[in-house]
């Protein structure tokens, strides 16, 4: 069983540039959540998907959006970077609802570096 | 709106001896309660979780956590403590209300001595 994988591992931009990230979830996982993690705190949840539509969203703004395949894999756009957006960015994956799981399982991350 | 607090930012133990790490969280309704582990660099390994029943609840590697309601707390503990312990940890809650985002607390840092 493959678990969530992420690319690239580490990215280097500069600030009012755009990036995007990439996240394979856990096979017969259907649901993607994205962190980010700031340097020294918990992660904070940027949103998650669900049957490719955004199913959630936290307190980050419009530039951060996202995407969902039909595979379920997932992509997160960051749009005119700032060197706030630096950080360790975490894509979770979730099995469906009715197995009666709640758990999310994490990816390694991307660490996004804004200069 | 879900909170979660973990008091201890760093906490020093010896190899060897046991260790509890406390968190305290908000939520009105049931939450369902995680503890994850992070080492330098990586994502994060799920411990143990609490959706329903038995308060104690067994996990990886040795540890266990306790979810006292009344005191809104899921403590995590492990009797005795190995070098590769060290690590950060962070509690979490979750809950299908809220479409089931985690909301993670700030983490504790362990460092083990030998």
């Amino acid at each position: 069983e493959t678990g969530v994988t992420q690319s690239p591992t580490h990215l280097i931009k500069t600030r009012g540039q755009q990036v995007t990230l990439r996240c394979s979830s856990q096979s017969g996982h259907n649901t993607v959540s994205w962190y980010q993690q700031a340097l020294g705190q918990g992660p904070q949840f940027i949103f998650q998907y669900y049957r490719e539509e955004e199913n959630g969203r936290g307190n980050f703004p419009p530039r951060f959006s996202g995407l969902q395949f039909p595979n379920y894999s997932s992509e997160l756009n960051v749009n005119a970077l700032e060197l706030d957006d630096s950080a360790l960015y975490l894509c979770a994956s979730s099995p469906p609802t009715g197995t009666g799981s709640f758990e999310q399982y994490f990816g390694p991350g991307t660490r996004l570096t804004v200069t | 709106a879900q909170s979660v607090t973990q008091p201890d930012i760093h906490i020093t133990v010896s190899e060897g001896a046991s260790l509890e790490l406390r968190c305290n969280y908000s939520y009105g309704a049931t939450p369902y309660l995680f503890w994850y582990v992070q080492s330098p660099g990586q994502g994060l390994q799920l411990l143990l979780k609490y959706f329903s029943g038995d308060t104690l609840v067994q996990g990886i590697k040795g540890f266990e956590a306790e979810f006292k309601r009344s005191q809104s707390s899921f403590n995590l503990r492990k009797p005795s403590v190995h070098w590769s312990d060290a690590a950060e940890y962070f509690c979490a809650v979750g809950a299908r209300a809220a479409g089931n985002k985690l909301t993670f607390g700030g983490g504790t840092r362990v460092l083990v001595k030998p």
